[in-house]
């Protein structure tokens, strides 16, 4: 079964930390991963994807594939990253199916 | 490009009643998907059509459907609604080539059930 799990709802932390939002899946097979993001008042939108390997707006993701993971890292959280972030796969390339964790709140403090 | 458009933005059914709505992807796309997003389940894959075809379906009822038309705007239907069909219902447009994987997203239309 495909499954996508984002252990927590909330996380906070002050502008200039770190950030890592965690991310596991579970899939038998080589999925596709991705995070999204929204911010408030906005639509869900592609932040990034791991076939890219691009860094964007300074946050990177690593698919383990031993540790089934996709963990969205930043090494210093700014207050415009706070938002609601979803992980997500996508498990057959071409078919539009995507599975979504349940997302985690990122809430970053002056 | 224009983005993808959700119609109506708001809906207020009762239960019993069938609620048809629109969704027009990006020009050129011809991939359309349907999530539905509640707080108890998140967000859930409904179905996606690509020229006119449905080509993968999640797990809900058949009284949750939908179809493409020639010029790849998208309609879903649900039949007799329930007070748990009350959600914010996404549909996304996907393009080819590049970014085939990207799905870009609607704002969604608000249905609220009573």
């Amino acid at each position: 079964a495909q499954r996508v799990t984002q252990p927590e709802k909330l996380l906070s932390v002050f502008k200039g930390a770190p950030v890592e939002l965690k991310c596991n899946y579970s899939y038998s097979g080589s999925p596709e991963l991705f995070w999204y993001v929204q911010y408030s008042r906005q639509r869900l939108q592609l932040l990034l994807r791991h076939i890219s390997r691009e860094s964007i707006k300074g946050f990177t993701a690593d698919l383990n594939k031993g540790e089934t993971s996709f963990h969205l890292k930043k090494p210093f959280a700014q207050e415009e990253d706070s938002a609601m972030y979803y992980c997500a796969l996508s498990g057959r390339t071409g078919f539009q199916k995507l599975v979504f964790g349940t997302g985690t709140r990122l809430l970053v403090s002056p | 490009k224009a983005g993808v458009t959700q119609t109506p933005r708001y809906l207020i059914k009762t239960r019993g009643q069938q609620v048809t709505l629109s969704c027009s992807p990006i020009s050129g796309h011809r991939s359309v998907s349907w999530y539905q997003q509640t707080p108890g389940q998140g967000l859930q894959f409904l179905f996606e059509y690509f020229s006119e075809t449905q080509r993968n379906k999640g797990n809900f009822p058949g009284r949750f459907s939908g179809r493409q038309f020639s010029n790849s705007r998208s309609e879903m239907n649900v039949s007799t609604l329930e007070l748990g069909d009350s959600a914010l219902y996404l549909c996304a447009s996907t393009g080819q080539g590049a970014n085939s994987e990207t799905q870009y997203f609607g704002p969604g239309t608000r249905l609220l059930v009573l």
